[in-house]
């Protein structure tokens, strides 16, 4: 299964954009990058996923390297609501296309 | 509107008893995807199931079992067998009609020993 490495904090000043990495250098030519993020004690909420052209979508962007070896997910104008962790996950071909789930950064957004 | 729904929010587990958490989802979303969330950890998977009547094991599958009898439904018994229950329990699930599309969650059910 692909694993991906993210950084395990980042802070960011409210206004400014996020920007947060993905490692995913095992990562097979059809595999999507999917990102979500969780507020704690609520379910993951997904956010934006890509193959391998940039996307963009009414939350963020994702920018994903032409080797697709990594990825970068850009929030725009971070607000303190933003403040969760950020999870860049893998979808496997096996067991039914589980998420793959690591360590994920954990964004705090300050005023 | 559409989505996920689990029911407890917060369960509690005596000694020897089995406990069964709800999943229902209004997406005629055809898979279905249990997830067990330790303090601190990513999630790892219990059961799927991908069709009606069919269901299969996760990388953690042991002490826990699951039912598949109508399309929208996808409870979770966490039986006396599993020795360390207490955790956050998420169920998700998708359309597999269409490909690679995202997975959706509901809002998990935390359960726990008395």
């Amino acid at each position: 299964d692909a694993k991906t490495t993210q950084p395990p904090s980042m802070d960011c000043a409210e206004g400014r954009a996020a920007n947060l990495p993905c490692n995913h250098s095992t990562i097979s030519g059809n595999e999507y990058v999917y990102w979500y993020r969780q507020i704690h004690s609520q379910g993951p909420q997904y956010i934006i996923h890509g193959l391998k052209n940039n996307e963009t979508n009414e939350m963020a962007s994702l920018i994903i390297t032409e080797d697709r070896k990594s990825s970068t997910l850009i929030l725009p104008h971070a607000t303190l609501r933003d403040t969760a962790v950020y999870y860049c996950i893998v979808r496997a071909y096996n067991q039914g296309g589980k998420l793959i789930f690591g360590q994920g950064t954990e964004l705090s957004v300050k005023p | 509107d559409g989505g996920i729904t689990q029911s407890p929010k917060y369960l509690f587990r005596k000694e020897g008893q089995n406990v069964t958490l709800s999943c229902e989802q209004n997406l005629n979303h055809d898979a279905m995807y249990w997830y067990r969330q330790d303090p601190g950890q990513g999630l790892r998977l219990i059961y799927y199931s991908q069709i009606v009547n069919d269901f299969q094991k996760g990388d953690i599958a042991e002490g826990y079992s699951v039912s598949r009898e109508k399309k929208e439904s996808f409870p979770l018994t966490v039986t006396s067998a599993q020795k360390n229950p207490t955790a956050f329990y998420l169920c998700a699930s998708i359309s597999t009609g269409v490909g690679n599309q995202p997975q959706h969650f509901g809002d998990g059910t935390r359960l726990s020993i008395l």
